[in-house]
């Protein structure tokens, strides 16, 4: 069974330019987590979707950050314009069942390594 | 709000031996899950081992157990006959076991070094 895809693997920007990452779910997985990892500090959830929808998004920067996941299945994570602060990891999550789950395991994509320059 | 606390930033142990690291959270919740993540170099977050907060027995998984003090709000894991494949970033998880609200907070993590 293929895992959690995420692309790029690395991503190099200046400040201000926008930049997008991409995640693909394990088969059959409707929730989807992406989480953001400064580096020295554990992952942070930045936007959880069940199926198409969106569940938590507190912690989203939303003046700068957008997030989708259209049909349910792929998700894109979007920041427009970038801060120097942005730089960190991305990493996209999935889990099998939904909000009614209570001991499904989240799966974890090899992330995103962001440096805005 | 839930916190979770690691308070060792870098662990160190001779190949085979045992070591443990340590974790506390902080919560006003009775029904929850506690989970140890293995972060190797190349980033992936790999699942060690889960607790289910009801349950008194502590969780195992081959070389790995853990010490659940659910009083003391505590949760440490031990690695057994520790392997140079254990050298990782080990990161301490909650998770409410509240209906949808399913993130995980994480700790700050403990950098394992593994000595041949």
């Amino acid at each position: 069974e293929a895992g959690v895809a995420q692309s790029p693997r690395y991503k190099i920007i200046e400040k201000r330019q926008s930049v997008a990452f991409w995640c693909n779910p394990i088969s059959g997985h409707a929730t989807l987590y992406w989480y953001q990892q400064i580096l020295g500090q554990g992952p942070k959830l930045l936007i959880q979707f069940q199926n198409n929808g969106v569940v938590d998004d507190s912690q989203l920067p939303k003046d700068r950050f957008s997030a989708e996941r259209l049909k349910g299945v792929d998700s894109t994570l979007k920041i427009q314009p970038a801060k120097l602060e942005d730089s960190a990891v991305y990493l996209c999550a999935s889990s099998l069942v939904g909000r009614l789950a209570r001991a499904d395991t989240q799966y974890f994509g090899p992330g995103t390594r962001l440096t805005v320059l | 709000a839930q916190t979770v606390t690691q308070s060792q930033p870098e662990m160190s142990v001779q190949e085979a031996e045992t070591v443990t690291l340590s974790c506390t959270y902080d919560t006003s919740e009775s029904d929850y899950y506690l989970f140890w993540y293995k972060q190797p170099p190349s980033r992936q977050m790999i699942l060690v081992i889960r607790q289910e907060a009801y349950k008194q027995q502590n969780a195992t998984e081959n070389r790995f157990s853990v010490n659940f003090q659910k009083a003391a709000k505590s949760f440490s894991l031990k690695i057994s006959d520790s392997q140079l494949g254990d050298a990782a970033m080990y990161f301490c998880a909650y998770r409410s076991g509240f209906q949808g609200a399913q993130k995980l907070v994480f700790g700050q993590g403990t950098r394992l070094t593994i000595n041949p």
